[in-house]
């Protein structure tokens, strides 16, 4: 039961150009939306999260957008660069006591095209 | 650099044997948390402790325990280790009720031969 999916596991953008990764969720027991990002042989690092109660969040050239009526979420990256090129993992962090851990998607591979 | 530390980096055993991973978590961080990523594979959540309890607990394998000790460092401990547990494992810490905010170790890769 994968309560957090990201259905493409690569993606290729031109450098300048933004770059869309997009995240579904089945379950509305769910407070906090996150980003992660990973370079091979690294940690996943957080890169930008959004609350519930919120349908969007910008930090930079990175902006997260939520539909909670459609359990979706995308970050978008304006402008890509190619530091950027990692896996983007999406994750929710659950709402009861207790049950804080992150419950992470199967991740999304970003290449960014010089 | 995240402030949690994880060793070993790297460890190679053969199938049935035991190992032992052990994470440091930053600075003032009571919570740790231990995922397990296979190949291809998204973080799968293990195990989670807070301030030497046990608080949350995913899908573990009976052969895998773990624990937190009263200095805030853990431990998971894999034992009678199959051809499929090899994988990176991840711990990561938090300051709990909060966004969510993990910070992840470099992970230790666990080969199983």
């Amino acid at each position: 039961d994968q309560q957090v999916k990201q259905n493409s596991p690569s993606l290729s953008v031109q450098e300048g150009r933004i770059s869309i990764l997009n995240c579904d969720y089945t379950n509305s027991m769910f407070d906090y939306f996150l980003w992660y990002k990973k370079y091979p042989a690294e940690g996943p690092t957080f890169l930008i999260s959004i609350s519930s109660i919120k349908d969007k969040n910008e930090d930079g050239r990175f902006t997260v957008f939520l539909n909670k009526s459609a359990k979706h979420l995308s970050l978008h990256i304006v402008p890509s660069q190619p530091g950027d090129s990692a896996v983007y993992f999406c994750a929710a962090k659950g709402v009861n006591f207790g049950n804080e851990k992150l419950t992470f998607g199967t991740g999304t591979r970003l290449t960014i095209i010089p | 650099d995240s402030g949690v530390t994880q060793t070993p980096k790297h460890l190679i055993t053969a199938t049935g044997q035991r190992v032992t991973l052990r994470c440091s978590p930053r600075s003032g961080d009571l919570s740790v948390y231990w995922y397990q990523q296979s190949l291809d594979q998204g973080l799968q959540f293990l195990i989670q402790y807070y301030n030497g309890e046990e608080r949350a607990k995913g899908n573990i394998l009976e052969r895998f325990s773990a624990q937190q000790f009263p200095d805030l460092h853990s431990e998971l401990n894999l034992s009678s280790l199959e051809l499929g547990d090899s994988a990176l494992y991840f711990c990561a810490s938090s300051v709990v009720y909060d966004t969510g905010e993990l910070f992840f170790g470099e992970g230790s890769r666990l080969t199983v031969l």
